[in-house]
């Protein structure tokens, strides 16, 4: 079946450091790749996202491109602020389009 | 109100006992979906509401769960015969449409507890 995996955390970065988040997945076909970011004491918000191959989804300088050479959705940041802690979840669209298939989530701290 | 409801927030209850937790999506919102956050895990799915009919049960884990909406509006997630393992954060997420043409926002969450 679908599955998502992601690297686990936490990472821990001080403030103005480059992220990476891994991602890949495992699907049928080439579903829509979502981030989902969850800030502390918040609900679930969607960050960013890409239905298709080659796509790169962007917010909030935060940028993920879909690969589907390597059936991968990286999440990247150029310069990590300490308001951008908080958990990191990557998602997929089943293939029938009613549910969404997420990883476990990466926890990210950033220090200032 | 703005965004997705839930209630409650928190609910304690013992092993055996039945529990009902609610959603209120947002306004004109046709699709609903429930999922669930345990302790360490991604969210799993569990049910999708298109209108009141529920196309994708797939994901409730026993015949335990049950969910009903009505209309396109309140839905209620039923636990029946609560077991330590149903403790989790219950998530209630709503969209526009259906077939992921449409953002789903999430609401805050039902953290549930069985003792």
């Amino acid at each position: 079946g679908d599955s998502v995996t992601q690297m686990e955390g936490p990472v821990t970065l001080s403030e103005e450091a480059f992220l990476t988040i891994n991602c890949t997945y495992t699907a049928t076909g080439y579903p829509s790749l979502f981030w989902y970011v969850q800030y502390p004491g918040e609900g679930l918000q969607l960050l960013l996202k890409a239905t298709k191959a080659d796509d790169k989804g962007s917010n909030k300088g935060f940028e993920a491109t879909y690969r589907k050479e390597t059936t991968s959705f990286h999440l990247e940041k150029g310069s990590v602020q300490v308001s951008d802690s908080a958990v990191y979840f990557c998602a997929l669209l089943n293939q029938a389009g009613t549910a969404l298939i997420f990883g476990k989530g990466t926890t990210l701290s950033v220090s200032s | 109100g703005a965004g997705v409801s839930q209630s409650p927030s928190n609910k304690v209850t013992e092993k055996g006992k039945d529990v009902e937790l609610r959603c209120d999506p947002i306004s004109g919102h046709t699709a609903l979906y429930w999922y669930r956050q345990r302790l360490g895990q991604g969210l799993e799915f569990l049910i999708y509401f298109q209108g009141n009919s529920a196309p994708d049960k797939s994901g409730l884990p026993s015949d335990r769960f049950s969910a009903e909406r009505t209309g396109e509006s309140v839905s209620t997630l039923t636990i029946q015969r609560t077991q330590q393992e149903d403790s989790a954060v219950y998530l209630c997420a709503s969209s526009l449409d259906a077939g992921g043409r449409d953002e789903q926002f999430f609401g805050p969450g039902t953290r549930l507890t069985v003792l």
